[in-house]
């Protein structure tokens, strides 16, 4: 997983309060994608953004998710107003263009008290 | 969203035994990836298909993309037991999305 950094690698949240997970994807990657992982469950596909573009939202809930991968910077995934059933790991991923492989981060294991 | 079949879903072999393990999906894929996951940590990309037909190894790790362009199998040969481990088959298509599949759980008995 080198190359693909997420911070922070645990967060610990109150109900109601916002969650920001970062991702500074690998160097010369223009795509990252995020990805939710429940226990024991496979990996599900939130959102994929190139530099400054959200390509799909599909699999990002419209309401208190939104996400973003700016000029400078890392991507941030933000969940607003945070419920029980947003614990999980979220889990990063950096592609250098089309046609290649991902490459993913270390995740981050996201508790809601 | 799509999500693929894996299979099985769990293995438990013998130190130096053989595994396979494959995914099928309904729809076409350009790309064929194989992951492997340990406990807190992410997915580490193991052998990556991008012709129909390719077979791929990385050390006693060996890959198939299929013909049809809708399956793939994993092998792994003399296993030992740090192969143990979640691994996760992925397609990727012309829209460059992701589909995983649900995982196979391998556990080697020394």
């Amino acid at each position: 997983n080198a190359g693909v950094m997420q911070n922070p690698r645990h967060l610990v949240r109150r109900r109601g309060q916002e969650a920001r997970l970062r991702c500074s994807p690998m160097k010369g990657h223009s795509h990252v994608y995020w990805y939710r992982q429940l226990p024991e469950e496979g990996l599900k596909f939130m959102v994929y953004l190139q530099k400054e573009n959200i390509i799909d939202e599909s699999g990002m809930p419209k309401e208190r998710f939104s996400a973003e991968f700016p000029k400078e910077g890392p991507s941030i995934l933000r969940i607003q107003q945070v419920v029980r059933g947003d614990s999980a790991a979220y889990f990063c991923a950096s592609q250098w263009g089309e046609n290649q492989p991902q490459h993913f981060g270390d995740g981050t294991r996201l508790s809601i008290l | 969203g799509q999500q693929l079949n894996q299979s099985p879903q769990s293995m438990f072999i013998q130190e130096g035994e053989d595994v396979s393990m494959n995914c099928t999906s309904s729809s076409i894929f350009n790309t064929w990836l194989w992951y492997k996951q340990e406990p807190g940590e992410g997915p580490v990309l193991l052998i990556a298909l991008y012709k129909a037909g390719e077979l791929t190894s990385n050390g006693r790790l060996t890959a198939q993309f299929g013909i049809t362009r809708k399956d793939s199998f994993l092998n792994i040969s003399a296993s030992i037991p740090s192969d143990v481990g979640i691994y996760f088959c992925a397609g990727r298509n012309t829209g460059n999305q992701f589909y995983f599949g649900t995982g196979t759980s391998l556990t080697v008995i020394p």
